[in-house]
């Protein structure tokens, strides 16, 4: 089972529609999660990064929690052409790996006009 | 505030040869991260550095090294190269050890 894993994709939605991203973790001790967004030829952006159970908001970007099922998701409203990129998982699990930051495989989200 | 700086931001070696890639942190920033991104293996972890000492270390081999210097900057080196060295080399820097990581723009590294 690997560390982190996402949701095989690619992802294609229309213009305007919801993208769901989804992750898992191994590590039930982990710690603190982040949401990066790879655009094609570039470094990772940080989108969103969450640390409690439930959800956070942050303009059309909803980070998702549920330590109990070790499930972390992404939810992009109105989706723009502009969000098309790879979609990067990332979980530091603490303890003697604290500081170093463990990435799923990515999830490619097209979204088409 | 300027972001994460790396340079050079591309590089091309050959076989056996030794490289240096060097990060500049945003300023503030005392934590220094490196990963490598391979299209087969993805974004694995190198190792980090905090006050100069490296608090953790990845599964590379000891080719892989790095240091850092008193204003927080890094380097890393990879020595004997292999054509499997070939990929993107990301610096990621954090106000502490373990904080959020930002990441530069990379150094891309080709080994011939």
């Amino acid at each position: 089972q690997k560390e982190v894993e996402q949701n095989s994709g690619p992802l294609s939605v229309p213009e305007g529609a919801i993208a769901s991203l989804n992750c898992t973790y191994s590590d039930r001790g982990s710690q603190s999660f982040f949401w990066y967004r790879q655009y094609s030829g570039k470094s990772p952006e940080l989108i969103m990064s969450i640390y409690s159970n439930g959800d956070k908001e942050d303009g059309r970007f909803t980070a998702q929690l549920n330590k109990a099922s070790q499930y972390v998701s992404l939810l992009i409203r109105d989706s723009q052409p502009s969000d098309s990129a790879t979609y990067l998982c990332a979980v530091n699990k603490g303890g003697t790996s604290y500081g170093k930051l463990t990435f799923g495989q990515g999830t490619i989200l097209t979204v088409h006009p | 505030k300027a972001g994460v700086t790396q340079t050079p931001r591309y590089l091309i070696k050959t076989r056996g040869q030794q490289v240096t890639l060097s990060c500049s942190p945003i300023s503030g920033h005392r934590s220094v991260s490196w990963y490598q991104q391979t299209p087969g293996q993805g974004l694995q972890f190198l190792f980090e550095y905090f006050s100069e000492t490296q608090r953790n270390k990845g599964n590379f081999p000891g080719r892989f090294s790095g240091r850092q210097f008193s204003n927080s900057r890094s380097e890393m080196n990879v020595s004997t190269l292999e054509l499997g060295d070939s990929a993107l080399y990301l610096c990621a820097s954090s106000l502490e050890f373990g904080e959020t990581q930002y990441f530069g723009p990379g150094t891309r590294l080709l080994v011939l």
